[in-house]
């Protein structure tokens, strides 16, 4: 399965400012993902990123708010922008390969 | 549309005992099913697949998993568990997206 580098692991940031977190993968994918799991809860997918086309956000989620970048088959980057408390969450990136998904170890961010 | 419901938030056996943790899911398709497992502060771990091979599904750990289309469930169970197998366990439906079930925690009592 891939190796994906996921940082920064945590981070704690100031209201109004943005969080670019990276993902860099040993090998070249497709497609990454992006999820976002909130303190207790579940993953939800943010969007979907193709190398060379926009990302593909899913419901509630918007590019404004979480800009994706996909410059290559093996790097992508999230930002969360404008941030607030309510943005404090654990985020993911993930690669699909030979029928599974692997996920990056995650950065937990903490808005104050 | 595709959804996954796992039954169980929160589930506790003694150690030695079985696990048996429940999923169910709705798809259009035949859709790719997995059990992934998340320990305390690390990372999401593939337990399991199913792919529309074999209905007995085996993973790692001692786990296993029956697809029953008729029931339309993905259930994990384990004959045995062990103290290092408290976590939080995840069902997931891939159709034509990703879908993540809400999580069970499995205690582990001694």
């Amino acid at each position: 399965s891939a190796v994906i580098s996921q940082k920064p692991s945590r981070d704690i940031c100031q209201r109004g400012t943005s969080l670019t977190i990276q993902c860099q993968v040993d090998s070249q994918v497709t497609m990454m993902f992006w999820y976002r799991q909130q303190p207790g809860q579940s993953l939800t997918l943010i969007a979907t990123a193709n190398q060379g086309s926009e990302a593909t956000y899913e419901s509630g989620f918007v590019i404004d708010k979480f800009p994706i970048s996909r410059p290559n088959l093996t790097f992508s980057t999230l930002t969360v922008s404008n941030m607030s408390p309510e943005d404090s969450s654990i985020y993911l990136c993930s690669v699909g390969r030979d029928g599974s998904y692997t996920f990056g170890s995650g950065t937990r961010l903490t808005v104050v | 549309a595709q959804s996954v419901t796992q039954l169980d938030s929160h589930v506790s056996v003694s150690e030695g005992t079985p696990v048996l943790l429940r999923c169910n899911y709705s798809s259009s398709y035949s859709p790719s099913l997995f059990w992934y497992v998340q320990h305390p502060n690390k990372g999401l771990q593939l337990l399991l697949k199913y792919t529309s091979a074999a209905t007995l599904v085996k993973g790692i750990n001692g786990f296993e998993a029956e697809f029953k289309k008729s029931e339309t469930s993905f259930h994990l169970t384990k004959p045995s568990a062990h103290m290092s197998d408290a976590a939080e366990y995840f069902c997931v439906v891939e159709d034509d997206k990703i879908i993540f079930g809400k999580g069970t925690r499995l205690h582990i009592l001694p």
